[in-house]
């Protein structure tokens, strides 16, 4: 199964401010991956997929990118809605699996 | 517009199954696969497994002996069927849309406990 290294595992961050979370897959996913934020008591929502596609809708402050084997979420401008948890899934391979998630809250 | 949902029982007991309906609207299950995906209280997301569009299925192996998907395509409805339910199968249970889980329904609440 391909583990799904996903970095902080929180994390504190002040409003406008840029915030970059990230996965490292234990083996090669390509492309295959994308991003959730799932707010507290709700279902995850889709952010980006393929790596770096933003999704329908969502704000475009948000971002992919992919540097090698490591893949990034990045916020621009942080914004109060932005608070929750953040997780990253490969569909590279099944299982496919989630990162473990990254809280982010507001300073 | 695309819609998800959920349902089931809300209290299973323990070493019994667990079925679980996931009925769709404003998609095709012929042209969408459906995932189901769970989170224990607290913690993080899990896939279970998929029923694709052509009716095949792939299983989460740590799972796979316990647990069956299918679909009844007429009523637009996905089943999960799940057996030899612990404790530790307590969670939030979701099924969403595509590979990409564009679209996941509310979610449905199962405790194991008797």
């Amino acid at each position: 199964d391909i583990q799904m290294t996903q970095s902080p595992a929180s994390l504190s961050a002040s409003l406008e401010e840029i915030v970059t979370i990230t996965c490292q897959p234990s083996q090669g996913i390509g492309n295959y991956l994308s991003w959730y934020q799932q707010k507290l008591g709700k279902s995850p929502q889709l952010l980006i997929h393929s790596a770096t596609s933003l999704a329908d809708g969502v704000p475009s402050r948000f971002s992919g990118s992919r540097s090698g084997t490591q893949y990034s979420l990045k916020i621009n401008r942080l914004q109060v809605e932005d608070t929750g948890i953040y997780y990253c899934l490969q569909i590279s391979s099944t299982p496919w699996t989630f990162g473990g998630g990254t809280k982010l809250e507001l300073k | 517009q695309v819609q998800l949902k959920e349902s089931g029982p809300g209290l299973v007991q323990p070493s019994q199954t667990l079925s679980l309906t996931c009925t769709v609207s404003g998609l095709s299950l012929t042209s969408n696969s459906v995932s189901w995906i769970r989170q224990p209280p607290g913690k993080g997301l899990e896939w279970m497994g998929v029923i694709w569009s052509n009716g095949g299925t792939d299983y989460n192996s740590a799972i796979k002996s316990r647990l069956s998907i299918s679909r009844d395509t007429s009523k637009s409805q996905v089943f999960l069927k799940m057996n030899s339910l612990q404790t530790e199968d307590t969670a939030m249970y979701f099924c969403a849309r595509k590979r990409v889980f564009d679209y996941w329904g509310q979610g449905v609440m199962v405790t194991v406990s008797s």
